[in-house]
């Protein structure tokens, strides 16, 4: 079946430091990819999306790239701000089915000043 | 451009009462509508989701329902709130297949 598993949190950076969240899926065909974003108190925003291997999604500073061969799509950003305290969620739309997305637990990101 | 409102944003609801929640999308025609409910520190699990007035699929059996009197307008209710049924609901939009973009949710906490 298709799932997406990304690294548990939480994860506490200084600011200024590089952030890696990892994530990986598991899908049959090529889905699309997604990170979506939820700051304390709000819905989800859509951060960035890549729909075929080797597109890198970017947004605010933060990227990620899809990698087919090892069914990944990390998020990186090099220099994180306290403002991007939040939590991140990778997700999956399947290509047999791509009105439904498949969310990841999601990471706790806190940044101290 | 789009938008998409949900009300009210924080519900106390004691165990045993009924749930409304509404949710309505301005700026687009016959959009995919979609719920989703958050449990404390846990990801986004879809509830369900309509492509049309009328036409709704559950994703989980649940004690909760979903409905769509209009294009725009997607309602989830219960007859009898269990405690296990707090948590924060989003509702989200998409045109056919395409991104979904979600509201802002609504915290309901059940007593």
């Amino acid at each position: 079946g298709n799932s997406v598993t990304q690294m548990e949190g939480p994860v506490t950076l200084s600011e200024e430091a590089f952030l890696t969240i990892n994530c990986t899926y598991t899908a049959t065909g090529y889905p699309s990819l997604f990170w979506y974003v939820q700051y304390p108190g709000e819905g989800l925003q859509l951060l960035l999306k890549a729909t075929k291997a080797d597109d890198k999604g970017s947004n605010k500073g933060f990227e990620a790239t899809y990698r087919k061969e090892t069914t990944s799509f990390h998020l990186e950003k090099g220099s994180v701000q306290v403002s991007d305290s939040a939590v991140y969620f990778c997700a999956l739309t399947p290509y047999s089915s791509a009105s439904k997305i498949i969310f990841g637990s999601g990471t706790r990101l806190s940044i101290r000043p | 451009s789009q938008t998409i409102h949900q009300w009210p944003a924080t519900l106390v609801q004691p165990v045993g009462s009924p749930l409304s929640l509404e949710c309505t999308v301005e700026g687009t025609s016959n959009p995919n509508l979609y719920w989703y409910r958050q449990a404390a520190g846990r990801g986004l699990q879809l509830l369900f989701y309509s492509v049309g007035i009328g036409q709704i699929s559950s994703e989980v059996p649940q004690n909760l329902s979903a409905s769509r009197p209009q294009d725009r307008q997607f309602i989830l209710s219960s007859k009898k709130l269990l405690l296990s049924d707090s948590g924060f609901y989003l509702c989200a939009w998409s045109l056919g297949q395409e991104t979904q973009y979600f509201g802002p949710g609504t915290r309901l906490l059940v007593l």
